[in-house]
Order: structure tokens, then sequence, then C-alpha cells
């Protein structure tokens, strides 16, 4: 079993539509999420981090289940420009391996006009 | 620098052959990692440094990967021997210390070809 697995999609909805990722990690040690965007062919980016107590950036939200081991992603009103590969990533494994970072295999959406 | 930079952009290889790729980090940037991705796929945790040090090697496919990172700055991983399945985008990052949050701020990758 991967350490973070992701639906790979791919997600294609319409402009203006709701769309959810899902995420889940194996390692109940882990300390800190993100979720990074990566466009065709281009370096990840961080999109937002993740907090205990949900965030909300913009049209984007996340949560995070510690007791199910699971992060989600949600984007409102999608524009064309959100058409990219989502990463979920949990970083930190333990004490002494507080700097990994583990990616999954991302999650693909395109929003079409 | 205002990124990071990874050189070469691209590299071709004969099977065989060794390479070097470089990484440098994002000036005051104390840790430095290492990935690659396969086309269609997602990123491979190869290593990473905190300071000149890597805490964790797991990563490394083979005792054909090495990497080095000195005076904690530029970081070269080498790949001897190369073999066609090391085709890949190999990936640097590298983030500020301290804090859970920090983001990993990424270079453009090395496209590796082996032949």
């Amino acid at each position: 079993r991967k350490e973070v697995e992701q639906d790979p999609g791919p997600f294609n909805v319409p402009e203006g539509a709701t769309v959810a990722f899902n995420c889940t990690y194996s390692n109940s040690a882990s300390q800190s999420f993100f979720w990074y965007r990566q466009d065709c062919r281009k370096e990840p980016k961080l999109l937002m981090s993740v907090y205990s107590s949900g965030n909300e950036d913009g049209r984007f939200t996340a949560q995070l289940n510690r007791a199910s081991q699971y992060i989600s992603l949600l984007i409102r009103d999608s524009k064309l420009s959100d058409s990219a590969t989502y990463l979920c990533v949990v970083k930190g494994d333990s004490n002494t391996n507080a700097g990994k970072s583990t990616f999954g295999d991302g999650t693909t959406l395109t929003v079409k006009p | 620098g205002a990124g990071v930079s990874q050189s070469p952009s691209n590299k071709v290889t004969e099977k065989g052959k060794d390479v070097e790729l470089r990484c440098d980090p994002i000036s005051g940037h104390t840790a430095l990692y290492w990935y690659r991705q396969s086309l269609g796929q997602g990123l491979e945790f190869l290593i990473y440094f905190q300071g000149n040090s890597a805490p964790d090697k797991s990563g490394l496919p083979s005792d054909r990967f090495s990497a080095e990172r000195t005076g904690g700055s530029v970081s070269t991983l080498t790949i001897q021997r190369t073999q066609q399945e090391d085709s890949a985008v190999y990936l640097c990052a590298s983030s500020s210390e301290g804090g859970d949050f920090e983001k990993l701020f990424f270079g453009s990758g090395t496209q590796l070809s082996v032949l």
C-alpha cells in the first residue's frame, strides 16, 4: 500500500462546478499536510497547507481528519485555469524524520468551458 | 538566486555512463530534497538534506545513486552506470528550516534520458 493515496481521476468538470478531491495516508505519525498544484510539464507549487481545524483560501477549502487519516480539497466555482494535477503531500513520519515530504500520485482536473 | 536552479535542464546519455545532476537551492534554505518523476507518474522521494547531512537516504533506488551537499548549499546527485529505467525528470526542492508548514520551492528539473 502506498503511503499517500489519491484518486487519479481524471475529473472533467464544467466551469463553475464544485469538485472535491480526497487523499488518504497510511502513517498515523504524520505531522503536516499540504496540497500542491502541478501544471503539465512544470514543477509542483504549493497551493495550500492543511490545518487540523480546516482552512479556506478563496475558492479552495482544505480539510483534515486525523482519526480517519484523510485529507480533502474542495474547489468551488471552477475556472479554466484550475486545470492541473493536484498533489496531496504528507510530511514527517517521526521525530527523526520530520523533514521527509511524501507526495501522492496526484489527481488530474480538467475544467471545460 | 531568485529560485532553485537545476542544471542541466536536459541530459541525454548512453546506458552505462555516469551522470551528475546539480541543484542550487534558494540562498539561506537549509533543507534540500531530491525527487524524481517518471512520465505520468507521481513524485518519488529520493533523499533530503538538513545542512550537509542526509537524515533519510531510504528513497535512493540502488547503490548506483548517491548524493552530496557541500557548504550547506549546492547539491549533486550522481547516477553511476545509468540504466534505461533511470530516465525521468529529477526535481530538486529547498525550504527554510523550522516550522511544520514551510513550503517546498522546486526547481524546473533535469530531464534525464538514457538511451
